[in-house]
């Protein structure tokens, strides 16, 4: 079974320092892996994902995300934290189909990120 | 450019009462979902959709029911509301081809239900 374990709940950082909000999944299968971002009272929006082709890559608002197949891992970073960045994150795997051919998204529990002056 | 539409935002309802929560989608996509977001959860699959007149079960399906009559629509029904139904509603859809793991989702902007 697929699975999520966002390693942080919570992460502070100080404007215009890095970002790193840590993600580990489990698959059976070659997963496709997303990170969501959620600002207060809204849906959430994709960032980036990972589809195979490339290990790196690169989402919106400057972060990007790294695939280690080796470590199970899909970190999220960013050189420099803004303010607009506070919001909180998921770390979402997709590789078991629904009925129908569709694909199942698992979400991991959050990161909430909190960026101070 | 509408995306994914939630009606109402926020509901309060009484225990016993029932309600719909309303999802519209204009991307014509093929998939349509409900979620329901708990603190410190994550998002928890209620009920999915493959397209018009096909529905089907998710992760948390019990005290829900939808329908799926039109490519557009994709209302979740909540009948005899209890308390452990206190959540945020998302819907959301995507265009999703058999065996494509990669497709992204649309999410709504949310429902947040309380149930007193």
């Amino acid at each position: 079974a697929q699975s999520v374990t966002q390693l942080d709940s919570h992460v502070s950082v100080s404007e215009g320092t890095p970002v790193l909000l840590r993600c580990n999944y489990s698959s059976s299968y070659s997963p496709s892996l997303f990170w969501y971002v959620q600002h207060p009272n809204k849906g959430l929006q994709l960032l980036l994902k990972y589809t195979s082709a490339a290990t790196l890559v690169k989402g919106i608002n400057g972060f990007e995300a790294e695939f280690k197949k080796s470590e199970t891992s899909f970190h999220l970073t960013k050189p420099s934290a803004h303010m607009s960045d506070a919001a909180e994150y998921f770390c979402v795997v997709s590789d078991l189909q629904l009925t129908g051919g569709g694909n199942k998204l698992t979400f991991g529990t959050g990161t909430q990120l909190k960026v101070e002056l | 450019n509408a995306g994914v539409t939630q009606t109402p935002k926020f509901r309060i309802l009484k225990i016993g009462q029932s309600m719909t929560l309303q999802c519209a989608q204009d991307m014509n996509h093929n998939y349509m979902y409900w979620y329901r977001q708990d603190p410190g959860m994550g998002l928890k699959l209620i009920y999915y959709s493959v397209g018009a007149g096909i529905t089907d079960k998710g992760e948390v399906p019990n005290g829900y029911n939808v329908s799926r009559s039109t490519t557009e629509d994709f209302p979740l029904r909540l009948e005899l509301a209890a308390p452990s139904q206190t959540s945020v509603y998302f819907c959301a859809s995507s265009q999703t081809l058999r065996g494509q793991l990669n497709t992204e989702a649309f999410f709504g902007q949310g429902t947040r239900l309380t149930v007193v």
